[in-house]
């Protein structure tokens, strides 16, 4: 199985700040990556789809890249509608891990 | 719009079984691969189980192999998962979604997600 690691496990900013977070797959994904938004009790958003790819209606501020066992998401500058929790997912193979989440506060 | 819409979760017995059931609206349902996926409350998402798009391929955590199954009526536009032998680390919210991409042997990034059902495993 493939496992995903993501740090930091959370982080404190501030609107406008940039700020970026990392995903490490125990073995290749090649860029079979996405990144998901998830706001509180509501499902997640996908936001960064095939490892740079942005979802369509997400904003440009939103960025994502790497390949192999590494990547990252970056938010150029941070939105108050941005603070939320972040997942990585590999869907190279099955079973279809998600990493354990990347939560934003405000700091 | 695409639309997915959960149901069947509820409160239940540990050892006992429960069916979900997520129903697709606007788009060809039989092209795409669907997952479930569960978020027990206050932890991460775990992916559950996902099946091709005619419902022969099919695959599962590890934690709910031999306990749940996943099958899809695709003349009704929906998608099932059989859960039996229910235990209390199977409380969760229950989520269906859509693999973006038409399902051709190799699943995709989910880009549609339903709201989600709660399943509470407790005597």
């Amino acid at each position: 199985d493939i496992q995903m690691t993501q740090s930091p496990s959370s982080l404190s900013a501030s609107v406008g700040d940039r700020v970026t977070f990392t995903c490490r797959a125990s073995q290749s994904v090649s860029t079979s990556l996405h990144w998901y938004q998830q706001k509180l009790g509501k499902p997640p958003k996908v936001v960064v789809y095939s490892a740079s790819s942005l979802e369509s209606g997400v904003p440009s501020r939103f960025s994502g890249s790497g390949s192999g066992t590494d990547f990252t998401l970056t938010i150029s500058s941070l939105q108050p509608e941005d603070f939320a929790t972040y997942y990585c997912q590999q869907t190279y193979s099955t079973p279809l891990t998600f990493g354990q989440g990347t939560k934003v506060e405000i700091k | 719009e695409v639309h997915l819409l959960e149901s069947g979760g509820g409160l239940i017995q540990p050892g006992g079984s429960l069916r979900l059931s997520c129903t697709a609206s606007t788009f060809t349902f039989k092209n795409y691969a669907m997952s479930w996926v569960r978020q027990a409350p206050g932890k991460g998402l775990e992916w559950v189980s996902s099946i091709g798009g005619d419902g022969r391929d099919t695959y599962y955590a590890d934690s709910v192999k031999g306990r749940f199954t996943v099958s899809r009526d695709n003349s009704k536009n929906t998608l099932y998962l059989e859960m039996n032998g229910l235990r209390g680390d199977d409380t969760a919210v229950y989520y269906c979604a859509k693999d973006q991409t038409p399902f051709n042997g190799r699943f995709d990034v989910f880009d549609i997600w339903g709201q989600g059902t709660m399943v509470t495993v407790s005597s």
